[in-house]
């Protein structure tokens, strides 16, 4: 079974749909993380979280929101979809053990999602 | 904010041919990783480096980081079909520890067999 799992894997809305994405790992991580991506940009990073009280904002948080139900679980929401929007978008999630500032980052398998 | 670019964004080699590509940061960097996309596929962790001067092997591939801390390569040689894929470097800012990594622009390999 893969360690971190997102649902949808595919998704098609009509603008101005509140859409959520979800993301589970069995890895028993602490940091998780919520980027999308773009052709010829790269990986951006939406939202990261440290632990179950921690929601830190990333590059391009505009019109993103998210909720760390759990240690295993961290969704992504869309109020009011937009066409912009339109992407994949990954979750990942970290060890985060300082003390080696070692940070490998395990990706899901990905959710791409259409704005129509 | 931080940025990290890669050039090239695209190459397409002939399979046995060697293959390069660069990664340039704005600041300098705690460490840097490297991750390969397969097509379709989601980004997999090759390897970090954290010392200035670095240089680490896995079999054909080579990584290096800089002496300054703000640049880095990959380099494969004698590419093969199986290295085709998006290869991205993520660097960690210095100032704000291991809490995220910047991503770059990635550079799409090809095969022509």
């Amino acid at each position: 079974d893969a360690d971190v799992t997102q649902t949808p894997r595919n998704r098609i809305t009509k603008t101005g749909k509140r859409i959520m994405l979800e993301c589970s790992q069995t890895k028993g991580h602490d940091r998780m993380y919520w980027y999308r991506q773009d052709p010829g940009l790269g990986l951006r990073l939406i939202y990261y979280s440290f632990d179950v009280k921690d929601i830190n904002k990333g590059e391009i948080s505009d019109g993103y929101s998210v909720s760390r139900q759990a240690q295993a679980k961290f969704s992504l929401s869309l109020e009011s979809a937009i066409p912009n929007q339109t992407a994949l978008y990954f979750c990942a999630t970290s060890d985060g053990d300082l003390i080696s500032s070692y940070n490998e980052q395990f990706f899901g398998p990905g959710t791409r999602l259409t704005v129509l | 904010g931080q940025q990290v670019m890669q050039i090239p964004q695209y190459q397409h080699v002939q399979e046995g041919e060697d293959f390069t590509t660069y990664c340039n940061s704005s600041t300098t960097l705690s460490n840097i990783q490297w991750y390969k996309q397969r097509p379709g596929g989601h980004p997999v962790f090759l390897i970090q480096l954290v010392k200035s001067g670095e240089v680490k092997k896995q079999k054909r591939l080579t990584f290096q980081f800089g002496e300054a801390k703000k640049n880095s390569s990959l380099h494969i040689t004698a590419t093969q079909t199986t290295d085709v894929g998006t290869y991205f470097c993520a660097g960690s800012r210095l100032d704000f520890g291991n809490e995220k990594l910047t991503f770059g622009t990635g550079t799409r390999l090809t095969i022509i067999p």
